[in-house]
C-alpha cells in the first residue's frame, strides 16, 4: 500500500519569505500523480498543485513551485512571497489507480499535513 | 458551476441516532469520493464510486457506516447507530479524472 509521509506538523515563515514544506512517499508504480492541497480554517480543500510523475518538469503555479525527485521520492512544495491567506494546513497526496470486482478508479492517500504558519 | 455541495453544513445528534450525509457532485464528474478527517487519522478514504457504481468499500469502519448513489447527482452516507467516535469532518469530493474536487465538508458531533 502507498504511504504519504509529511514530517513537519507545523512551520512558520515571515511575510514576503519562502518556505518549503517537505512531503515523501512509498510507492512501486511507476505512473502517478502527486498533490498538494491547502486547507484554511474554512476547512475548504482547495487544490494548490499536481504533478504527473512521468512529467520531468517540476509543476508550478504562481508562487508555488513543487521539488520533484522521483527516485527519492520526495516532492517538496515551495512556497515564494509568504502572504498571509497562505496561513492553512497543507496536505500532500498521491493519486494511485485501484480496481474492485466493479471495476477501477483513482484513490488519494494523504499525508498528515503540515500546519504552516505567516507571521508579519 | 457550482462546486461539489455537501449537506448539512453542521449536524449534531445524540448516540444511538441515525445520521444521514448528503451529496451534490459537480455535473459531468463520473468518480465520487467520502472521506473522513479527525485529529487522530487524518484524512482517510471511505468508498468510493465510479459511475454509480461502488468501486472499493474497504475504507468503510463498520456495519454501521453504509453509502449509496442512486444516481449521477446524487450520494448518501449514512450512520446507523451514530457512535460519539464517529465525530468528525466528512468530506465529500468528485472527479473527471484529474483533480478531485472537495465539498465545503460536514461536521458531525455524536453527543
Amino acid at each position: 500500500a502507498q504511504t504519504v509521509t509529511q514530517s513537519q506538523p507545523e512551520m512558520s515563515v515571515q511575510e514576503a519569505e519562502t518556505v518549503t514544506l517537505s512531503c515523501t512517499y512509498d510507492t512501486s508504480e511507476s505512473d502517478y500523480y502527486l498533490f498538494w492541497y491547502k486547507q484554511p480554517p474554512s476547512r475548504q480543500m482547495i487544490l494548490v498543485i499536481r504533478q504527473e510523475a512521468y512529467k520531468q518538469q517540476n509543476a508550478t503555479e504562481n508562487r508555488f513551485s513543487v521539488n520533484f525527485q522521483k527516485a527519492a521520492k520526495s516532492f517538496s512544495l515551495k512556497i515564494s512571497d509568504s502572504q498571509l491567506g497562505d496561513a492553512a494546513m497543507y496536505f500532500c497526496a498521491y493519486r494511485s489507480y485501484v480496481t474492485g470486482i466493479t471495476g477501477g478508479g483513482n484513490k488519494l492517500t494523504f499525508g498528515t499535513g503540515t500546519q504552516l504558519k505567516v507571521e508579519l | 458551476d457550482a462546486g461539489v455541495i455537501q449537506s448539512p453544513r453542521h449536524e449534531v445528534t445524540e448516540m444511538g441516532q441515525e445520521v444521514t450525509l448528503r451529496c451534490k457532485p459537480i455535473s459531468g464528474h463520473n468518480s465520487l469520493f467520502w472521506y473522513r478527517q479527525t485529529m487522530m487519522r487524518g484524512l482517510e478514504l471511505l468508498i468510493y464510486f465510479n459511475n454509480n457504481v461502488p468501486i472499493d468499500d474497504s475504507g468503510m469502519p463498520e456495519d454501521r457506516f453504509s453509502a449509496k448513489m442512486p444516481n449521477a447527482s446524487f450520494s448518501t452516507l449514512k450512520i446507523q447507530p451514530s457512535e460519539p467516535r464517529d465525530s468528525a469532518v466528512y468530506f465529500c469530493a468528485s472527479s473527471l479524472g484529474e483533480p478531485q474536487h472537495f465539498g465545503d465538508g460536514t461536521r458531525l458531533s455524536i453527543l
